[in-house]
């Protein structure tokens, strides 16, 4: 089945310690998204990419990038991790043919920070 | 710029029994897209159903519909005959259309946590 796959799904790091989620779609999907969605909370957008382009939101913290090598992947880094940035973190996808608008997600990679 | 409420944070029903959780919102756009996501207890997100703001009709899958009242700018799911599978978080969100280019987002509410019980 087409899929959105995120790895790990649990992901330990310490204060400072840099970490790196990935994200994987089987979909062919043009949009890749990055959220950050902390306890009962709304996910909130960090950045996403549309094909090739960056579009980062005003308010992310430089702590957060992001790469997209190909289609088919997308990463987040998160250079210096601080205890607030513990939360579950939700790559989405789209596409932007055929009037299709929903996003599909993974099933998140939740980060400790220790 | 557009927000969503949804006003009932958490809700309840008993199982097989028909509930109904509410969305405004607010725009000055004609063209959008409105969107009912489900997020059961550390699972995924997934999609519930969708209203194209151009459509009286009201989308339905299944045992969900909407309830889509463009000039009132309302958005009610109703989940008919619940299950104990439909106990989740439920999100309405909102997506422009117009010169949204590579822009499109959803603007999400805070949600509505359901419990169905037994």
């Amino acid at each position: 089945d087409a899929m959105v796959i995120q790895n790990p799904r649990y992901q330990v790091t310490q204060f400072g310690k840099p970490v790196t989620l990935s994200c994987s779609q089987t979909l062919n999907h043009n949009v890749m998204y990055w959220y950050q969605q902390k306890s009962s909370q709304a996910p909130k957008l960090l950045f996403h990419y549309y094909d090739k382009d960056f579009n980062n939101e005003a308010d992310t913290p430089d702590n957060f990038q992001s790469r997209r090598p190909n289609t088919s992947f997308c990463f987040l880094d998160i250079r210096s991790p601080g205890l607030g940035d513990a939360a579950m973190y939700l790559c989405a996808t789209s596409r932007t043919r055929d009037s299709i608008y929903e996003q599909y997600f993974g099933p998140g990679t939740r980060l400790t920070v220790t | 710029a557009q927000t969503v409420t949804q006003s009932q944070p958490e809700m309840s029903v008993q199982e097989a029994e028909t509930v109904t959780l509410s969305c405004t919102y607010d725009t000055s756009e004609n063209n959008y897209y409105l969107f009912w996501y489900k997020q059961p207890p550390s699972r995924q997100m997934i999609l519930v159903i969708r209203q194209e703001a151009y459509k009286q009709q009201n989308a339905t899958e299944n045992r969900f519909s909407v309830n889509f009242q463009k000039a009132a700018k309302s958005f009610s799911l109703k989940i008919s005959d619940s299950q104990l599978g439909d106990t989740a978080m439920y999100f309405c969100a909102f997506m422009k259309l117009r010169n949204a280019g590579n822009n499109r987002k959803l603007i999400w509410g805070l949600g509505t946590s359901l419990a169905v019980n037994p």
